[in-house]
């Protein structure tokens, strides 16, 4: 596709409830990357992929949060048991290089609200 | 302490002006340096960025890093009512994670 897209773009969710949010990257792109924005703040690294390997997933607040890539190509970021702190906008970015990251390409984002 | 630090404004100026964005950070193996532009519930996109210390210009947009004062610039000039947006100064952490700043809020008014 001409960029990233996620879906959906806006999700809200009871407490307790399970999300899953989609990213479509651009075609042909290694890596692929989840980012978390709370209001006001800058993007906060989740979790990194290289093709279907995950291969940091550091910035994964806690065990509730689980992202998967099984084709090396669209990835999912799953929340279990959402809580209000959850609420954020989940950014999705992709690149081409295996290596040095200069260029990465976010997606719109996904909102998502806890209530 | 953040890694990267960035006064989140906001910043309103007449258009016309020449803007100054400024960050710090702390992390001394930071090598790369990016801004990002970020508009309204859009994703952010890649302004410019730069490697170790010096000056590097792209139109209008002119990025600075001095690298022994830990301080990261971006400056805007004649400044126009589309450059309002959030602007995220990052720096990439072991190869493949940006570390952004908080960003800074920037209104051009016409």
């Amino acid at each position: 596709g001409a960029g990233v897209s996620q879906s959906p773009r806006y999700k809200v969710a009871k407490r307790g409830q399970d999300v899953a949010l989609r990213c479509d990257p651009i075609s042909g792109h290694v890596s692929l990357f989840w980012y978390q924005q709370a209001l006001g703040q800058g993007p906060e690294f989740l979790t990194y992929f290289q093709n279907e390997a995950q291969l940091d997933k550091s910035g994964l607040p806690s065990d509730r949060f689980f992202a998967e890539r099984p084709e090396g190509s669209v990835s999912t970021l799953k929340i279990q048991r959402t809580q209000q702190e959850d609420s954020a906008v989940y950014l999705c970015a992709s690149s081409t290089t295996k290596g040095l990251n200069t260029e990465a390409f976010f997606g719109q984002g996904t909102r998502l609200t806890v209530v | 302490q953040k890694e990267v630090e960035q006064d989140p404004g906001p910043l309103s100026v007449p258009e016309g002006a020449i803007v100054s964005l400024n960050c710090t950070y702390s992390n001394s193996a930071f090598q790369y340096f990016m801004w990002y532009r970020q508009y309204s519930r859009k994703g952010p996109e890649l302004l410019m960025y730069t490697y170790s210390s010096g000056n590097k210009e792209d139109g209008r947009f002119t990025a600075q890093v001095d690298k022994s004062s830990k301080y990261i610039s971006l400056f805007i000039r004649d400044s126009q009512p589309s450059d309002s947006a959030t602007y995220l100064c990052a720096s990439i952490q072991g190869a493949q994670k940006l570390v952004f700043g908080q960003g800074t809020r920037l209104t051009i008014n016409p």
